[in-house]
């Protein structure tokens, strides 16, 4: 199985900080992954799908880079909408698996 | 705008049973497969089953296989989960999420692009 590690778990930022999180996968999956916020209470929504594009209606301060086993999310300028959680899920192997999740909190 | 709504989520004892239900609107229900998703605060986001357009092909998480029966009524455009045999370990919020499918050299690959805002379940007695 195709195992998906996120880090940091946890990450303190203040608004208007430039803002990265890490998701490496144990084996290349190409450049077949997602990202997705989720706020408390709130399913997830997908941000990036195909390592870096933009899903369509998501602010430009987000992107997505890398491929192979090694994949950055990173908010351009952090906003107070954006403290959630992230998560990152490869597909390149059916049915896909989930990383543990970045939470990103104001400092 | 695309939908997803489940319910039939409950308080049930360990061995009990539940049925899942997932009603969909705004897009072409038969064109698209369709998954169960969980999540709980231990383990974080888990794929449960999923289900393709047709409802010819289904797959299940291991953990499930045997217990859990993932089908759809595509002229109801709706999409099912019967649980069986719950666990305590079944506890979790579940989401119905449509799939998205990007094709390469004729390989599909498959990410979630809307979610239903979830249904609990909790196993106890």
């Amino acid at each position: 199985d195709i195992q998906m590690t996120q880090s940091p778990s946890t990450l303190s930022a203040s608004v208007g900080d430039r803002v990265t999180i890490t998701c490496r996968a144990s084996q290349s999956i190409s450049n077949w992954l997602a990202w997705y916020q989720q706020k408390p209470g709130k399913a997830p929504k997908v941000l990036i799908h195909k390592a870096s594009n933009l899903e369509s209606g998501v602010p430009s301060r987000f992107s997505g880079s890398g491929s192979a086993t090694e994949f950055t999310l990173t908010i351009s300028s952090l906003q107070p909408d954006d403290f959630a959680t992230y998560y990152c899920q490869q597909y390149n192997y059916y049915p896909g698996t989930f990383g543990q999740g970045t939470k990103v909190e104001i400092k | 705008e695309v939908h997803l709504v489940e319910s039939g989520g409950g308080l049930v004892q360990p061995g009990g049973s539940l049925r899942l239900s997932c009603a969909a609107s705004g897009f072409t229900f038969s064109n698209y497969g369709m998954r169960w998703v969980r999540q709980t605060p231990g383990k974080g986001l888990e794929w449960v089953s999923a289900i393709s357009g047709s409802g010819d092909s289904t797959f299940y998480v291991d953990s499930v296989k045997g217990r859990f029966t993932i089908t759809r009524d595509n002229s109801k455009n709706t999409l099912y989960l019967q649980m069986k045999s719950l666990r305590g370990e079944d506890t979790a919020v579940y989401y119905c999420a449509k799939e998205a499918a990007v094709v390469v050299a004729a390989t599909y690959y498959y990410y979630m692009d809307v979610w239903g805002k979830g249904t609990t379940v909790t196993v106890s007695s």
